[in-house]
């Protein structure tokens, strides 16, 4: 089975602070994608990656940036977070029928 | 517009009892795929089931089934005889063809069973 693995389950950040989050799967998918989730929203879609270096915006990218210097590892960047981007993020990656899923981020942003 | 209904926030279900999720969905393609996922208190998405436009036969996985009423639009997932590890958030999502494999989803469904 695919494992995709996000580094941290919980983080606290402080309000400018440059944060980062790393998602890295075992299967040499080429698709990864990083999704925000909050109460009510659903989950919607910061960046994805269809391959190494290559990136798109997704519905919500303001504030955020991305890198993939290798297949397994696409990272989310916060260049200088800020409170109203305290969030689950959950990144996945896609497989032949379906995407799976890393355990989420919960980012608090004080 | 949304692409993706769940009209039901909430869901209170008797331990053993089946329970259909709602879901419909808005596209003008021919092909796309629709799933479902469960995500518990723990906080990751586990897929449960797919179901291919032109899929022929309701998808089945287990307990879960899909059933999919393709002109009416929607693709409801059943959950037979549920248990108490049912409790969780349930999300449908639609991959549009040219989509670049991205999912579009619903607002998800809170299904509690009690005991």
């Amino acid at each position: 089975d695919v494992k995709v693995t996000q580094s941290s389950r919980y983080l606290v950040k402080r309000t400018g602070e440059k944060v980062f989050l790393e998602c890295v799967q075992d299967m040499d998918h080429e698709n990864m994608f990083w999704y925000r989730q909050d109460p009510g929203l659903g989950l919607r879609l910061i960046y994805f990656s269809y391959d190494v270096k290559m990136k798109e915006k997704g519905d919500i990218p303001e504030g955020y940036s991305v890198s993939r210097e290798k297949k397994e590892r696409f990272s989310l960047i916060l260049e200088s977070a800020s409170t109203n981007q305290t969030s689950m993020y959950l990144c996945a990656s896609r497989r032949a029928r379906g995407y799976t899923f890393g355990s989420g981020t919960r980012l608090t942003v004080v | 517009a949304q692409k993706i209904t769940q009209t039901q926030p909430g869901m209170f279900v008797q331990e053993k009892e089946a329970v259909t999720l709602d879901c419909t969905y808005d596209t003008s393609d021919q092909s796309y795929g629709l799933f479902w996922y469960k995500q518990p208190s723990s906080g990751e998405m586990i897929f449960l089931i797919y179901q291919g436009s032109y899929d022929e036969q309701n998808a089945t996985e287990g307990r879960y089934s899909l059933n999919f009423q393709k002109a009416r639009k929607s693709a409801n997932l059943v959950i037979s005889a549920s248990q108490l590890g049912d409790s969780a958030m349930y999300f449908c999502a639609m991959r549009e063809t040219d989509s670049n494999y991205q999912l579009i989803w619903g607002a998800g469904t809170k299904l509690i069973i009690k005991p």
